[in-house]
């Protein structure tokens, strides 16, 4: 069975761009969830869907970041504009059951 | 409110040597508590979770992990640490009901090496 999916692995910005994350879940997967790693630190919950619909977005900073689920399958996550302090690694799981979160590679976003 | 203290950022040990890694959380109700692994330029990959049942948790790659009440901890351990096993390592705490179900909480994490 395939993974997660992100891409890109890897991008490096100037502060005050804006950036895109794209992630696929696992097929028939319906929770999806969006994290922040930054780097010393463990993964940050930032937006949390169940299919297309919102369930917990309560640390996502809503006035630069921004992310959508279309069609409850594929999903963006999307910064507007990016800081400094933006640096850090993008992970998207996906589940089919609550306890079993599966990880993707993660995108490496780099802020200069 | 759920958290996750890891203790040691960085554990050292020789091959063939005993691993421990030090977990201890807080939280308000029953807590579900896992343990992940991150290889370099990886994403997360479950080790082991704990929700209520047995409190000896048994996880893949030889990992084991107990789940004491009275010392809020969850250990990770493993008899005999092997090089691959070098990599960093996540304790978290989930909340377990409502629509959040399954949210994970994370330690700042602690990074293995194993010495040859």
């Amino acid at each position: 069975e395939a993974g997660v999916a992100q891409s890109p692995r890897y991008k490096i910005i100037e502060k005050r761009q804006s950036v895109a994350f794209w992630c696929n879940p696992i097929s028939g997967h319906a929770t999806l969830y969006w994290y922040q790693q930054i780097l010393g630190q463990g993964p940050k919950l930032l937006i949390q869907f169940q299919n297309n619909g919102v369930v917990d977005d309560s640390q996502l900073p809503k006035d630069r970041f921004s992310a959508e689920r279309l069609k409850g399958v594929d999903s963006t996550l999307k910064i507007q504009p990016a800081k400094l302090e933006d640096s850090a690694v993008y992970l998207c799981a996906s589940s089919l059951f609550a306890f079993e979160q599966y990880f993707g590679p993660g995108t490496r976003l780099t802020v200069t | 409110a759920q958290s996750v203290t890891q203790l040691g950022s960085h554990v050292s040990v020789s091959e063939g040597a005993l691993v421990l890694l030090r977990c201890n959380y807080s939280s308000s109700v029953p807590p579900y508590l896992f343990w992940y692994v991150q290889y370099p330029n990886q994403g997360l990959q479950l080790l082991l979770k704990y929700t209520s049942a047995a409190t000896l948790v048994k996880g893949i790659n030889g990992f084991e992990a107990e789940f004491k009440k009275s010392e809020t901890s969850f250990h990770l351990t493993k008899p005999s640490a092997h090089m691959s096993d070098a990599a960093e390592y996540f304790c978290a705490v989930s909340v377990g009901y409502g629509g959040s179900q399954g949210n994970l909480i994370f330690g700042k994490g602690t990074k293995l090496s194993v010495k040859p």
